[in-house]
């Protein structure tokens, strides 16, 4: 079935990097974006960014532009969300989310959980 | 501060109807974007509801309807159930990035 499937939980110090995986099964990977959308613990929906599957595009966050970097790889099915420079304000839940031909996200990943704290 | 504007809360007793409003401006809702809502139960992924400001996909029941005038957009639930106590979402877009509104919490009484 159609699912996009992402890494495990990450625990990280302050000034550290992450990098989410998210893999996609059951349909074909270029032909649909992938955004990332983050939620901090009992909080709203945070739209991240954007990456074209089929040719690399992307639009980031304002807010978070010159510490994330989107990427996929088509051999694997796979995109990646990396967030450098993490501050305690980092902490949240990472959704990957694929974007349909209408605009909305139609299939989202499980979600990673990432921790930041010394 | 989000860019799209929700209640925080709405309640209701079972069978009842509800809305929830989503306020935007001239550039998102009111640039011809189109509003989508999801629904989110407690520890899980949001799930989409309404894509393209008034259609659902296979499986939602049609109890859930969404409509779009101006720069504001709203979701109607008729025959409240117990299950339908989650917290709701629109989202658009605003110069070709994504916006959410802030939320809004669900509570069947």
């Amino acid at each position: 079935q159609v699912q996009l499937v992402q890494s495990g939980a990450e625990v990280k110090k302050p000034g550290a990097s992450v990098k989410v995986s998210c893999k996609a099964s059951g349909y074909t990977f270029t032909t649909y974006g992938i955004d990332w959308v983050r939620q901090a613990p009992g909080q709203g929906l945070e739209w991240m960014g954007w990456i074209s599957t089929y040719n690399g595009n992307r639009n980031y966050a304002q807010k978070l532009q010159g510490r994330v970097t989107m990427t996929t790889d088509t051999s694997t099915r796979t995109a990646y969300m990396e967030l450098r420079s993490l501050r305690s304000d980092d902490t949240a839940v990472y959704y990957c989310a694929r974007r349909s031909t209408s605009g909305d996200y139609d299939i989202w990943g499980q979600g990673t959980m990432v921790t930041v704290s010394s | 501060q989000s860019v799209l504007t929700q209640p925080p809360s709405v309640s209701g007793a079972p069978g009842q109807r509800v809305t929830i409003s989503c306020t935007g401006s001239s550039s998102n809702i009111g640039a011809n974007y189109d509003v989508h809502w999801y629904q989110q139960l407690p520890g899980t992924a949001p799930k989409l509801l309404i894509y393209g400001n008034d259609n659902r996909p296979s499986g939602v029941p049609d109890r859930f309807s969404g409509a779009k005038s101006g720069t504001s957009a709203s979701l109607a639930i008729t025959g409240l159930q117990a299950e339908d106590e989650a917290d709701y979402y629109c989202q658009s877009y605003d110069s070709s990035l994504g916006v959410f509104g802030g939320g809004t919490k669900l509570t069947v009484l």
